[in-house]
């Protein structure tokens, strides 16, 4: 079946744009994770969604990173005024549900800030 | 919270030859430890995971174990391909039943060579 799609593969922004990150989880998950990876480093967690539950946001790096998910599917992960410190590798990951712990991992969205 | 190690940071083995790869955590409360693989330029695989109940497990050519006494688990890959060439993260969460926000290792580079 499909899995986890992120959109887009690629994007490089100038410092000081907003990008927005897409996630398509695989159908039926209902938790949704973002995770960030840099360059030679371990992921780190950024948000969680689960159901309709308010997310758990206790990972994000600062005020200008934000996400949503809408209908309990799609998620999108929002970087305002982007800084050359916000490039990385951006993950999402879904599971069936929060109390399952397999997660499956998209590709990724490589994002650089010139 | 949660501190995850993995060392060495990089790894090269003979083909046909065995690899483990060892990791640590921190939290006695973790639950749940699960093994990646990710290629270049592709999002992490889960490939194996253990829960804490269990001392081990396999699946066909790999192997997970879990010494929660000690507080770490090792990947063992065994009659190594070139094709498990790849950086090998591990994970562990202390999962209640709700966030299972992963906290990973920083990663291993294995390269297995013909």
């Amino acid at each position: 079946g499909a899995g986890v799609s992120q959109s887009p593969s690629n994007k490089v922004t100038e410092k000081g744009k907003d990008v927005e990150l897409r996630c398509d989880p695989i159908s039926g998950h209902t938790a949704l994770y973002w995770y960030r990876q840099s360059l030679g480093q371990g992921l780190e967690f950024l948000i969680y969604f689960q159901g309709n539950s308010a997310p758990d946001k206790s990972g994000l790096p600062s005020d200008r990173f934000s996400a949503e998910r809408t209908g309990g599917s799609v998620s999108t992960l929002t970087i305002q005024r982007t800084q050359q410190e916000d490039s990385a590798v951006y993950l999402c990951a879904s599971s069936f549900s929060g109390g399952t712990y397999e997660q499956y991992f998209g590709p990724g969205t490589r994002l650089t800030v010139t | 919270g949660e501190n995850v190690e993995q060392h060495p940071s990089t790894l090269s083995v003979q083909e046909g030859d065995s690899a483990v790869i060892k990791c640590t955590y921190s939290d006695s409360a973790s639950n749940y430890f699960p093994w990646y693989k990710q290629e270049l330029g592709k999002g992490p695989q889960l490939i194996i995971d253990i829960r804490s109940n269990v001392g081990e497990k396999k699946d066909q050519r790999i192997a997970v174990t879990l010494n929660k006494t000690a507080k770490h688990f090792s990947l063992h890959i065994t009659e190594t391909q070139p094709e498990d060439s790849a950086v090998y993260f591990c994970a562990a969460t202390a999962s209640t039943g709700a966030n299972s926000k992963l906290t990973f290792g920083k990663g291993i580079t294995l390269s297995v060579r013909p």
